[in-house]
């Protein structure tokens, strides 16, 4: 079945840091990815998503690439903020009768 | 429109005891999921459904029921409350359109405490 495999945290990092999350997916076909941001006592909101290979998606400073050879869509972010203080999820959107697939969740602290 | 709410914000139960958490979409999506969400672990899916009428179990559906007579709604019962079901739980939902992309809209979370 699918499943979505994303680098175990905590990262903490210093404020304007570079930031890489990985994750790497297993799925028939070619997903959609999405990467998805739960901050603190919040429920999960849409981040970034890419819907076919080699597609980049981006928000608030964040992007992935949509690696097919790899099977991978890393989150990166050139310069964080205090304000990415957040739990970090990748995931495959649910298809048909196959249901949406988190990876178990990276947390990030900036810290100033 | 209000997107996914859920009721309530807050709950505490006795062990053994039983309730609803209600969820509920206005934005006519066919797919709604709940998921429980433990202290600094990830989201575990615990029933989910494509269609009104149409359900099935996720990762850890025990001690849970779910049953979708209507498209907005997506009700979980919880039979009789353990301490182990103590957690903040997620109702989801989204369309299904062929070939995924499909965002998961998400509601505020239900903090359950089973005493």
């Amino acid at each position: 079945g699918n499943s979505v495999t994303q680098m175990e945290g905590p990262v903490t990092l210093s404020e304007e840091a570079f930031l890489t999350i990985n994750c790497t997916y297993t799925a028939t076909g070619y997903p959609s990815l999405f990467w998805y941001v739960q901050y603190p006592g919040e429920g999960l909101q849409l981040l970034l998503k890419a819907t076919k290979a080699d597609d980049k998606g981006s928000n608030k400073g964040f992007e992935a690439t949509y690696r097919k050879e790899t099977t991978s869509f890393h989150l990166e972010k050139g310069s964080v903020q205090v304000s990415d203080s957040a739990v970090y999820f990748c995931a495959l959107p649910p298809s048909g009768n196959t249901p949406l697939v988190f990876g178990k969740g990276t947390r990030l602290s900036v810290i100033a | 429109n209000a997107g996914v709410t859920q009721t309530p914000k807050f709950q505490v139960l006795k062990t053994g005891q039983s309730m609803t958490l209600q969820c509920a979409q206005d934005m006519n999506h066919e797919y709604m999921s709940w998921y429980r969400q433990d202290p600094g672990m990830g989201l575990r899916l615990i029933h989910y459904s494509v269609g009104a009428g149409i359900t099935d179990q996720g990762e850890v559906p025990n001690g849970y029921n779910v049953s979708r007579s209507t498209t907005e709604d997506f009700p979980l019962r919880l039979l009789s409350a353990a301490p182990s079901q103590t957690s903040v739980y997620f109702c989801a939902s989204s369309k299904v359109r062929a070939g995924g992309g499909n965002e998961q809209f998400f509601g505020p979370g239900t903090r359950l405490t089973v005493l």
